[in-house]
């Protein structure tokens, strides 16, 4: 099973300041048949299911804001909020989709 | 909109069963794969199987292969849960959740999901 590993596992950020949140796979998830890497990143707020935010390590859904940024590639990925706002405080979880088992990232908790 | 609507939840004695239910509207149901994820209170989310569009694959985790087992209704719109043997590390939150395609390995909506206790 891939083994996704994600920290911190929590971090509080001033409002309008960055913060960044790392993943880390046991295996490489960058497809070499097309160059994509199978990483997605979600968003859940309290008593709410989670959201996708993106997908493809980098592609952010629409509607999602610009303030998130997904980098990365192979087994090193981080998620930024460039500017946090009250409305990102949240847990935020990554996933590899590129083999089953499908797995998570323990989990971020962002606070103001 | 994309609408996925969990039923089915509810407490149960271990080695018991139930079947959850996720009804979807709002989308051409048959062309996307289907999952169940669930997430234990206060854990985070974990992956539990996968139906792809027609129905012909599944995937399970390991803790819930040979007790579990989804299925889906392409003329009903639902996909299904059926959980038996059921064990108190079972309990949690199952949201359903659509894949990006028909084997998709993402989710790119939810359901708000139905709780399942296991408890004596």
């Amino acid at each position: 099973d891939i083994v996704m590993t994600q920290f911190p596992e929590s971090l509080a950020v001033s409002l309008g300041e960055r913060a960044t949140i790392n993943c880390k796979s046991s295996q490489n998830i960058l497809s070499s048949s097309n160059n994509k890497n199978y990483l997605t990143w979600y968003q859940q707020k309290p008593g709410q299911p989670p959201k996708l935010l993106i997908s493809w390590a980098s592609t952010r859904e629409s509607g999602v804001p610009d303030r998130f940024i997904g980098s990365g590639s192979g087994t090193d990925f981080t998620l930024t909020i460039s500017s946090l706002q009250a409305e990102d405080v949240a847990a935020y979880y990554c996933q590899q989709c590129y083999t089953a088992p499908l797995t998570f990232g323990q989990g971020t908790k962002v606070e103001i | 909109q994309v609408q996925l609507v969990e039923s089915g939840g509810g407490v149960v004695q271990p080695g018991g069963s139930l079947r959850l239910s996720c009804a979807a509207s709002k989308f051409t149901f048959s062309n996307y794969a289907m999952h169940w994820v669930r997430q234990a209170p206060g854990k985070g989310l974990e992956w539990v199987t996968i139906i792809s569009s027609d129905g012909s694959k599944k995937y399970y985790t390991d803790s819930v292969r040979g007790r579990f087992t989804i299925s889906r209704d392409n003329s009903e719109n639902t996909v299904f849960l059926q959980m038996n043997r059921l064990r108190a590390e079972d309990t949690a939150v199952y949201y359903c959740a659509r894949g990006p395609a028909p084997m998709g390995y993402y989710f790119e909506y939810w359901g708000q999901g139905t709780l399942v206790t296991v408890s004596s």
